[in-house]
């Protein structure tokens, strides 16, 4: 059954420093979106991607983060210069469609910011 | 804005008895759709069930069935005969359904539910 895979499933960064999630969606999904889980608190959207352009971001997905689709198949979340609050579980997901069609989700990367 | 009320952090519920998880949402569109996402300790979110908010009849999938109460803005989950593998954090979520939605969902905080064997 086709799945979405995230790499690496754990990441320790030092505050300060750039990470890079890696995603790869299903492969004949348009929509792509990556969102955030802090720890004990909801899953939050950060954004959508679609058509090799960002679709929509939410507030805080700032000039801090940045997607995008190097090839065929892979998605990324970058953050630069990273903070402690960072520190979350960052799902990745993908969809043939847009609107109420079933978003499939990745296991997550947890990102740890010392 | 939208939002998504789980107002149960926790749950438990006797192996093979049933549980009703609730969710309520704030919305002035008319169409959208409702999930309920399980997350299992492997952490990946798994779709359970889905409801069209045009659809009056309320959503089943085997042993997951909805109670979708659109005037109240409710959608509530019941999972009969439970087994210990529905253990799991459970997560309503909404999302729009326009020509330009491209399908960002919005998520309530999430029921722990716990089955006891």
């Amino acid at each position: 059954e086709p799945e979405v895979t995230q790499t690496p499933s754990h990441q320790v960064t030092q505050m300060g420093q750039e990470v890079i999630l890696r995603c790869v969606p299903i492969s004949n999904h348009l929509y792509f979106y990556w969102y955030r889980q802090i720890l004990g608190q909801k899953v939050e959207f950060l954004v959508s991607f679609y058509n090799n352009e960002i679709s929509e971001k939410s507030e805080i997905f700032d000039d801090q983060f940045s997607v995008e689709r190097p090839d065929g198949s892979n998605f990324t979340l970058k953050i630069r210069s990273t903070k402690l609050e960072d520190s979350a579980m960052y799902f990745c997901a993908s969809s043939d469609l847009g609107g109420g069609t079933e978003a499939f989700f990745g296991q997550g990367t947890r990102l740890t910011v010392v | 804005a939208q939002t998504v009320t789980q107002s149960q952090p926790e749950m438990s519920v006797q192996e093979a008895e049933t549980v009703t998880l609730s969710c309520t949402y704030d919305t002035s569109e008319s169409d959208y759709y409702l999930f309920w996402y399980k997350q299992p300790p492997s952490r990946q979110m798994i779709l359970v069930i889905r409801q069209e908010a045009y659809k009056q009849q309320n959503a089943t999938e085997n042993r997951f069935s909805v109670n979708f109460q659109k005037a109240a803005k409710s959608f509530s989950l019941k999972i009969s005969d439970s087994q210990l593998g529905d253990a799991a954090m459970y997560f309503c979520a909404y999302v729009e359904n326009y020509g330009g939605s491209q399908g960002n969902l919005i998520f309530g905080k999430g029921t722990k539910l716990s089955v006891k064997p």
